[in-house]
């Protein structure tokens, strides 16, 4: 069964500067995708980055950025220049492609992010 | 942007009661819709899954005859929690997945509060 785990229960980053979440995932397929969702107080999920796995070149979305590592199995999200808006629970997400077509995702357990000013 | 809505947002009730969450993709046709449940500060846990016009595919643990769904549009999915008790209380949310391929995207509703007395 796919795993992903989240080391990180929380973690503080001061307001400009840059911070980095950790995902690691346990798969043995070799074609699927890696996402991280942002959850703020309001509680709807929202997309923050994505990473399909047969893409080298990591993905960037403005001040978010991966670093993925396939052969580690190793996802991380770096957020630069940190905004009061950033706080938020983090997730990391998996979506393989064999096993149906549903497509399921399976979630982190979540890093909960504190953005101090 | 897609969007999914959810409602009601919050919903308090009394214990023995039938809850019923709609889920509506607003602008795309919803083939998939996704149910999921979440506890503070917990990830997303997957009940179920469904297909527009078939039976929901539950995950496993999941009762599906306290967790009712029906599908039966492509933009719009329900989840009626019967007789509902107060261990049922938790935040319900649904996300809908546009098209049926690996790799279009999936989005998520606002969530719906539950709260039973």
């Amino acid at each position: 069964a796919q795993t992903v785990t989240q080391s990180q229960p929380e973690m503080s980053v001061q307001e400009a500067e840059t911070v980095t979440l950790s995902c690691t995932y346990d798969t043995s397929e070799s074609d699927y995708y890696l996402f991280w969702y942002k959850q703020p107080p309001s509680r709807q999920m929202i997309l923050v980055i994505r990473q399909e796995a047969y893409k080298q070149q990591n993905a960037t979305e403005n001040r978010f950025s991966v670093n993925f590592q396939k052969a580690a199995k190793s996802f991380s999200l770096k957020i630069s220049d940190s905004q009061l808006g950033d706080a938020a629970m983090y997730f990391c997400a998996y979506r393989r492609r064999s096993g149906g077509s549903n497509y399921k995702l399976t979630f982190g357990k979540g890093t909960l992010l504190t953005v101090n000013p | 942007g897609a969007v999914v809505s959810q409602h009601p947002s919050r919903v308090i009730c009394k214990s023995g009661t039938s809850v019923k969450i709609e889920c509506r993709s607003l602008d795309f046709q919803a083939t998939t819709m996704f149910w999921y449940r979440q506890f503070p500060k917990k990830s997303l846990m997957l009940m179920a899954t469904s297909n527009e016009g078939s039976k929901a595919t539950y995950e496993q643990g999941v009762e599906k005859d306290k967790f009712l769904i029906n599908h039966a549009s492509l933009t719009l999915s329900t989840l009626t929690v019967t007789s509902a008790h107060p261990e049922d209380s938790s935040f319900y949310i649904c996300s809908a997945r546009q098209g049926q391929g690996f790799r279009q995207p999936q989005h998520f509703g606002d969530g719906t509060r539950l709260s039973i007395l």
